[in-house]
């Protein structure tokens, strides 16, 4: 299956500081997703972009579809104590199957 | 706002022991996935279906795997016997025709 690179694989930041992680795949993908997994939780949908060059904002969250369709990232922006969890990014290419990345912990400090 | 609802929210089992994982999918949903998280790895693809078949599977989805769409509302995993590496949580997604897929909060499997 197709291999997606996440990075960084953690990060600790200031309350107030942005963040930014991105993906990266050896081939490409028509649609990017970004979820966020709490602990003991599923992954909950952040933003999907579904063209390339395409920026999406939701809230203080923005991300992009990288023009070659193979990366993508995703920034946050003064990150508060409840952005603290794991971000996934997710490729898809076609109907039905979604490969994730190994995702980024992101834990902030008050 | 409608959600993938998954029970139990904790198996456990001893190996060699058949598990059934239940879900029940968003009600306009047509497309319905399985994946797995091993403790602390990815969440990593194991099913999809549609159209009451399945449509992929990867390379973990061996014969110990089923799943199954007995009525309009349920569909279930199956591990016919199960081995310690099973142990995992599991989730439930669907998701319909061109939108993201949404996923329950999962199943945690431990295997004795």
């Amino acid at each position: 299956g197709q291999q997606l690179n996440q990075s960084p694989q953690s990060m600790f930041i200031q309350e107030g500081e942005d963040v930014s992680m991105n993906c990266t795949s050896s081939s490409i993908f028509n649609t990017w997703l970004w979820y966020k997994q709490d602990p003991g939780e599923g992954p909950v949908l952040l933003i999907a972009l579904y063209k390339a060059g395409e920026l999406t904002s939701n809230g203080r969250l923005t991300a992009q579809f990288g023009i070659t369709r193979k990366d993508s990232f995703l920034n946050i922006s003064a990150s508060i104590p409840s952005d603290v969890g794991i971000y996934f990014c997710a490729g898809q290419l076609n109907d039905y199957k979604l490969s994730f990345g190994a995702g980024t912990t992101v834990t902030v400090r008050a | 706002e409608p959600e993938v609802t998954q029970t139990p929210s904790h198996q456990v089992t001893q190996m060699g022991q058949e598990v059934i994982l239940r879900c029940v999918p968003i009600s306009n949903h047509l497309y319905f996935y399985w994946y797995r998280q091993i403790l602390g790895q990815k969440v990593e693809f194991l099913v999809s279906f549609y159209n009451n078949e399945i449509s992929e599977k990867s390379e973990i989805f061996d014969d110990q795997f089923s799943v199954e769409r007995p009525d309009g509302s349920n569909f279930t995993l199956k591990i016919r016997s199960t081995k310690l590496e099973d142990s995992a949580m599991y989730f439930c997604a669907s998701r319909s025709y061109n939108s993201p897929l949404h996923f329950g909060n999962g199943t945690r499997l431990t295997v004795t």
